[in-house]
C-alpha cells in the first residue's frame, strides 16, 4: 500500500522560512501535492508537482525528487496566518482509478 | 469558496441509524472524491468516482456505500452507525484524476 512519512509538528517565526519533508512509498506513483487546513476548515490546494524539479507559486514552493521518493514544501516570509496543517498527498493510479492518498498532516506554527 | 458544495454542514444521529451526505462538484468537474477526517487525524481516502463510475476505492467500510449520479453530484451512505463514525466527512472534486482536487467546507458528523 502506500505509505506517506511528514513531521508532526513545526514551529517558526514571523518572516523566516520554514521546509517542510515528506517521504513516500507507493507504486503508480503520478505525483505529489500539498494542500494547507486551518483548524475547522477545508483543505486547500497549495501545489502539485509531477515532474522533478522546483515549482514556485508566490511565497509557497514545492519540490519533488522522484528517485528519492522525496518531497517538500518551502513557506517564505512566514506569516501569523500561515499556522495551519499542511499535507502532501501522493497521486496513485495503481489498480486504476486516481487515489489521493494524504499524509498525516504537519502542524505550522508561527510565532511572533 | 472552492465550489464544492456540501449539505448538510452539521449532521446529528443516533448509532445504528443511517445517513446520506451530499455533494455538489464545481462546475465541469468529473472526479469526486470522499474523505474522512476524524479528531485530530489525517484524511482518510473512502473512494473517488468518475463521471459516474467508481474508479478507486480506499478504506471504506462495508456499511458505507457511495454513488455518483448523472449530474455528477455524489452521495455517500452510512448505515448502521457507530460512535466512531463520527468525524468530518469531506467531498473533493477535479477535472479529470489529477492531483489538483478542491474540497467542500465539510460535513460534521456526530453519532450519540
Amino acid at each position: 500500500g502506500q505509505s506517506l512519512e511528514q513531521p508532526s509538528e513545526v514551529t517558526a517565526v514571523e518572516g523566516a522560512i520554514v521546509q517542510i519533508n515528506c517521504t513516500y512509498q507507493t507504486s503508480g506513483f503520478y505525483g505529489l501535492s500539498w494542500y494547507q487546513q486551518h483548524d475547522g476548515g477545508a483543505p486547500t490546494f497549495l501545489s502539485y508537482n509531477a515532474l522533478d524539479g522546483l515549482e514556485e507559486t508566490g511565497r509557497f514552493s514545492s519540490f519533488l525528487s522522484r528517485s528519492d521518493s522525496y518531497g517538500y514544501l518551502l513557506l517564505q516570509e512566514l506569516q501569523m496566518k500561515d499556522s495551519a496543517s499542511y499535507f502532501c498527498a501522493v497521486r496513485d493510479k495503481k489498480g486504476g482509478g486516481n487515489k489521493l492518498t494524504f499524509g498525516t498532516g504537519t502542524q505550522l506554527k508561527v510565532e511572533l | 469558496d472552492s465550489g464544492v458544495t456540501q449539505t448538510p454542514k452539521h449532521l446529528i444521529t443516533a448509532t445504528g441509524q443511517r445517513v446520506t451526505l451530499r455533494c455538489s462538484p464545481r462546475s465541469g468537474d468529473l472526479s469526486v472524491y470522499w474523505y474522512q477526517q476524524s479528531l485530530d487525524q489525517g484524511l482518510q481516502f473512502l473512494i473517488q468516482y468518475y463521471n459516474g463510475e467508481e474508479r478507486a476505492k480506499g478504506n471504506i467500510l462495508e456499511r458505507f456505500s457511495a454513488q455518483q449520479f448523472p449530474d455528477l453530484h455524489s452521495e455517500l451512505n452510512l448505515s448502521s452507525l457507530e460512535l466512531g463514525d463520527s468525524a468530518l466527512y469531506f467531498c473533493a472534486s477535479s477535472v479529470g484524476e489529477g492531483g489538483k482536487a478542491f474540497f467542500g467546507q465539510g460535513t460534521r458528523l456526530t453519532v450519540v
